[in-house]
């Protein structure tokens, strides 16, 4: 059965860092592209960043130069690392598994959100 | 980027009934290479992530009940679910994964009349 569990959100000033991690299980992690999406409080989906099976990254132009995403296939995890937040990254941060190797798929699998507020 | 625009926003239908989801592209999703769309849709029960129900625009995830079908081809699309059961209370989402950088509609509220 395939997990996601997302761990490491909380609240924090803007301007502070926050990283997110997400442990999976159930599947061959190596093989998979990864993604972290957010909802911010009553909004939509939105995606933030993507990991690519070989490790090509890709941001939001939202979050690009603050977030970055990393993977670590020896322990399948994968981290958002979040710096210089502002009050608009409040949001549930989904961390989600793509169907195939590359960034561009559609999600099968999505983890339970970690929150992360940004607020003073 | 691709623009979802998702129709209608919000919907009242009886238990039994016909539920009907619009999705329009601002592009064709339609790959020429495989003849496939690339479009999904999500299902998002509140205070739970979303589900993927349906992907190439019409194939069902394993375990999605066959009430909930999609149809369309190009830039239009459809959710539908054939006859409405209380578990079907959920915003709806369309996606595209044609291109860089995949993008969502803005979400259907689907609720019970």
């Amino acid at each position: 059965e395939v997990q996601l569990l997302e761990s490491g959100g909380g609240l924090v000033q803007p301007g502070g860092s926050l990283r997110l991690s997400c442990a999976a299980s159930g599947f061959t992690f190596s093989n998979y592209a990864m993604k972290w999406v957010r909802q911010a409080p009553g909004k939509g989906l939105e995606w933030v960043s993507g990991i690519s099976a070989g490790g090509a990254t890709y941001y939001a132009d939202s979050v690009k130069g603050r977030f970055t995403i990393s993977r670590d296939n020896s322990n399948n995890i994968v981290y958002l690392q979040m710096n210089s937040l502002r009050a608009e990254d409040t949001a549930v941060y989904y961390c989600a598994k793509l169907k195939g190797r590359n960034n561009i798929d559609y999600f099968d699998y999505w983890g339970q959100g970690a929150l992360v507020s940004v607020s003073s | 980027d691709i623009v979802m625009t998702q129709s209608p926003d919000s919907l009242a239908v009886s238990l039994g009934e016909r539920a009907t989801i619009n999705c329009k592209t601002s592009q064709s999703v339609l790959h020429s290479s495989n003849n496939q769309n690339y479009l999904a849709w999500y299902q998002q029960k509140p205070g739970q992530p979303p589900k993927m129900l349906l992907y190439w625009a019409s194939t069902r995830e394993s375990g999605v009940p066959d009430r909930i079908s999609g149809s369309g081809s190009g830039t239009d699309f459809t959710l539908t679910i054939s006859s409405l059961q209380a578990e079907d209370v959920a915003v709806y989402y369309c996606q595209h994964y044609y291109t860089f950088p995949v993008t969502f509609g803005q979400g259907t509220r689907l609720e019970i009349k």
